[in-house]
C-alpha cells in the first residue's frame, strides 16, 4: 500500500519564479494538507483540500495556491518566490471522517530559492 | 507568545534511558495532542494521539496531558539508537478546524 507520495523531492529556483509541487495522497484518502516546514521549526499549515475546494486556509499570502483533482491528488503553486520560501513543504493526506487525527504526511519536498 | 512552545533541546541520553519531552499551550480551545516522530530527510510520523487529561501508553510510548496546566508530555521507556529523531508536538481544537498546530520539535539522540 503506497503511502503519501510527493514530487519532486528536491527543487532548485531564483526569486520571482514560480513553482508546482505535487502530492498523491494514501490510498482511501480523500483529504490533503499542505505544511511548510522551515529549517528548525515545526510544519506550519498551508492549507487543506477536500472535495476539490480549499476548506480552510493558514496564515499564508495569496502567492501560496493549490487544487486537488478529481482523483485527490493535488498541488501546491508559489509565484512570485521569495527567498524565505526555502523550505520543506510537507503534504499530509486523511480521509474525513473527523478531526485530523490520522494524519499521515509524505517526505516532503525540499525547496531551495536562490 | 506563541501557541505551542516545546525546548529544541537538543537532547543526548543512553541507551536505556527514560525520555521525557514536554510541550507548553496557552490556546485553551485546543482538545486534541499528539505526538509525531520525524527522522531526518522523512516527514513526520504519528506516534500518540490523546484527547483527554491523564496518560495514555502504547509500548514503550506514553502521552500525557494536564489541560489545567495546559502541559503535555511524551515519556519513552528503554530508548533505543533508533529512537534517535526529532519529536514533535501537534495539537488542535477539532471540530471545523482542521489545522494542526506543531511545536519546533526537540532533536534526540539516544546513544549505544
Amino acid at each position: 500500500d503506497a503511502g503519501v507520495t510527493q514530487s519532486p523531492t528536491h527543487l532548485i529556483k531564483t526569486r520571482g519564479q514560480q513553482v508546482t509541487l505535487r502530492c498523491s495522497p494514501k490510498s482511501g484518502h480523500d483529504t490533503v494538507s499542505w505544511y511548510q516546514q522551515a529549517l528548525g521549526q515545526g510544519p506550519q499549515f498551508i492549507f487543506q483540500y477536500y472535495e476539490e475546494e480549499e476548506r480552510q486556509r493558514g496564515n499564508f499570502p495569496d502567492r501560496f495556491s493549490g487544487h486537488q483533482f478529481p482523483n485527490y491528488s493535488s498541488e501546491l503553486n508559489v509565484n512570485a518566490l521569495l527567498l524565505g520560501d526555502s523550505a520543506l513543504y510537507l503534504c499530509a493526506s486523511s480521509l474525513t471522517t473527523g478531526w485530523n487525527e490520522k494524519l499521515f504526511f509524505g517526505s516532503g519536498t525540499q525547496l531551495s530559492v536562490l | 507568545q506563541k501557541e505551542v512552545e516545546q525546548d529544541p533541546g537538543p537532547l543526548s541520553v543512553p541507551e536505556g534511558a527514560i525520555v521525557s519531552l514536554n510541550c507548553t499551550y496557552s490556546n485553551s480551545a485546543f482538545q486534541y495532542f499528539m505526538w509525531y516522530r520525524q527522522y531526518s530527510r522523512k516527514g513526520p510520523e504519528l506516534l500518540m494521539y490523546t484527547y483527554s487529561s491523564g496518560n495514555k501508553e502504547d509500548g514503550r510510548f506514553t502521552a500525557q496531558v494536564d489541560k489545567s496546566s495546559k502541559y503535555i508530555s511524551l515519556f519513552i521507556r528503554d530508548s533505543q539508537p533508533s529512537d534517535s529523531a526529532t519529536y514533535l508536538c501537534a495539537m488542535t481544537s477539532g471540530g471545523s478546524n482542521y489545522k494542526l498546530t506543531f511545536g519546533k520539535g526537540t532533536l534526540l539522540t539516544v546513544n549505544p
